[in-house]
């Protein structure tokens, strides 16, 4: 069985600070790895995807891989009341398939 | 990133009658589209994956009879709850995939009563 890991929060974190979301995955021949954004109501959109190990940033945004240790992370710079949401982790394994495995999410929340 | 669209956004429907839900790719070909299900405060749940030109493959404890699941194109895969009940009540979001990662539409509300 396939899993992935997340902390259901609520994370809350002040106006302006780095809010970091943690991942583990459990299948070591994993290869691609995302993170996905869901506001309350609304369908998951996808914020990054990283697939090599290290860092990857876009903006505000910095995912993190480690594939010995099999984590994946998400930090938010300057967080925003705007963020808040739930943040999903989203593995994809080895063999080729494409079907997603998703943790159950974590809840964030930016206060001012 | 890629766009993929639902149809409707909500429908309210009587027990005992079907709804359509109709998932498209507006900008690129899908060969598999993905059917999920989410019930309130809780997480994504897979209900089937939709290959084009080919049945679809449920996840374990999903009846496909009544989940019926059709991908008829490389833009379009449509989910059909039938007999619908109240418990059928729930979230209902598609996502289509690029080479790898995984784009959703909108997601369906359905509400049975």
């Amino acid at each position: 069985q396939k899993e992935v890991e997340q902390n259901s929060g609520p994370l809350s974190v002040p106006e302006g600070a780095i809010a970091s979301l943690n991942c583990t995955y459990s299948d070591r021949g994993s290869q691609s790895f995302f993170w996905y954004r869901q506001y309350s109501g609304k369908s998951p959109e996808l914020i990054m995807f990283i697939y090599s190990n290290g860092d990857k940033e876009d903006g505000r945004f910095t995912a993190q891989l480690n594939k010995a240790s099999q984590y994946v992370s998400l930090l938010i710079r300057d967080s925003q009341p705007s963020d808040s949401a739930t943040y999903l982790c989203a593995v994809n394994s080895s063999g080729g398939s494409y079907i997603p495995t998703f943790g159950r999410g974590t809840s964030l929340i930016v206060h001012p | 990133g890629a766009v993929v669209s639902q149809h409707p956004s909500r429908v309210i429907c009587k027990s005992g009658t079907s709804v359509k839900i109709e998932c498209r790719s507006l900008d690129f070909q899908a060969t598999t589209m993905f059917w999920y299900r989410q019930f309130p405060k809780q997480s994504l749940m897979l209900m089937a994956t939709s290959n084009e030109g080919s049945k679809a493959t449920y996840e374990q404890g999903v009846e496909k009879d009544k989940f019926l699941i059709n991908h008829a194109s490389l833009t379009l895969s449509t989910l059909t709850v039938t007999s619908a009940h109240p418990e059928d009540s729930s979230f209902y979001i598609c996502s289509a995939g690029g080479w790898n990662e995984q784009y959703f539409g909108p997601g369906t509300r359905l509400t049975v009563t």
